[in-house]
């Protein structure tokens, strides 16, 4: 099945230290996006991309760093991981041709920061 | 930043009960209003993209209606079962942006 992967699943690191979150995906999507959910908050877009050498900050992007190393790859960075960065992070995809931008999620990683 | 508000934050409801939820978001440049479907532990699953006022889609037992003048849309339940205990999450977007999601609203449903 073509399906959205996040690697790792569960991560607990501690205050100033980086961390990297992958994401792949072979649905063939062109569009790759990096939520997170705090509860009570919803899911807040962090970075998207729309193909391989687009990259746009979204709602909540400071702290973050993002990479989109190749159309199936998708990679968020916290470059010195802080105690409010605990949150659940979610990779999406999707498809230029899709249903009006529905969007296909990974199953998340749990982030916790010491 | 648009702002897409449902209610109730939360719902508890007894098997068989049928329940609703709202969501609002802005109504001017209007392109798709979406309900997601997340259960604990796993990833949000797209129900509905809905894109024309008055549509009415219907999965089984859920439904969902749009009103985009006044800048609603309504989920359905009918006959609850604890297999629908989950969160229902709407997203909302304008042409050529990205989705806005709502709080969502957790719904328990007891046996």
């Amino acid at each position: 099945d073509a399906d959205v992967t996040q690697t790792p699943r569960n991560r607990i690191t501690k205050t100033g230290k980086r961390i990297m979150l992958e994401c792949s995906q072979t649905k063939g999507h062109d569009r790759m996006y990096w939520y997170r959910q705090d509860p009570g908050l919803g899911l807040r877009l962090i970075y998207y991309s729309f193909d391989v050498k687009d990259i746009n900050k979204g709602e909540i992007s400071d702290g973050y760093s993002v990479s989109r190393q190749a159309q199936a790859k998708f990679s968020l960075s916290l470059e010195s991981a802080i105690p409010n960065q605990t949150a659940l992070y979610f990779c999406a995809t999707s498809d230029l041709r899709g249903r009006h931008n529905e969007q296909f999620f990974g199953p998340g990683t749990r982030l916790t920061v010491l | 930043i648009l702002n897409v508000e449902q209610s109730p934050q939360s719902l508890h409801v007894q098997e068989g009960d049928s329940t609703n939820f709202t969501c609002s978001f802005p109504s001017s440049n209007f392109y798709a209003l979406h309900w997601y479907r997340w259960e604990t532990a796993k990833s949000p699953e797209a129900l509905f993209v809905m894109t024309l006022n008055g549509d009415e889609k219907k999965k089984g037992r859920i439904s969902a209606t749009l009103n985009t003048k006044e800048g609603y849309s309504y989920l359905y339940i009918k006959g609850s079962q604890p297999e629908d205990s989950a969160t229902y999450l709407c997203a909302f977007n304008r042409r050529y942006s990205t989705l806005t999601f709502g709080k969502g609203t957790m719904l328990l449903v007891s046996p």
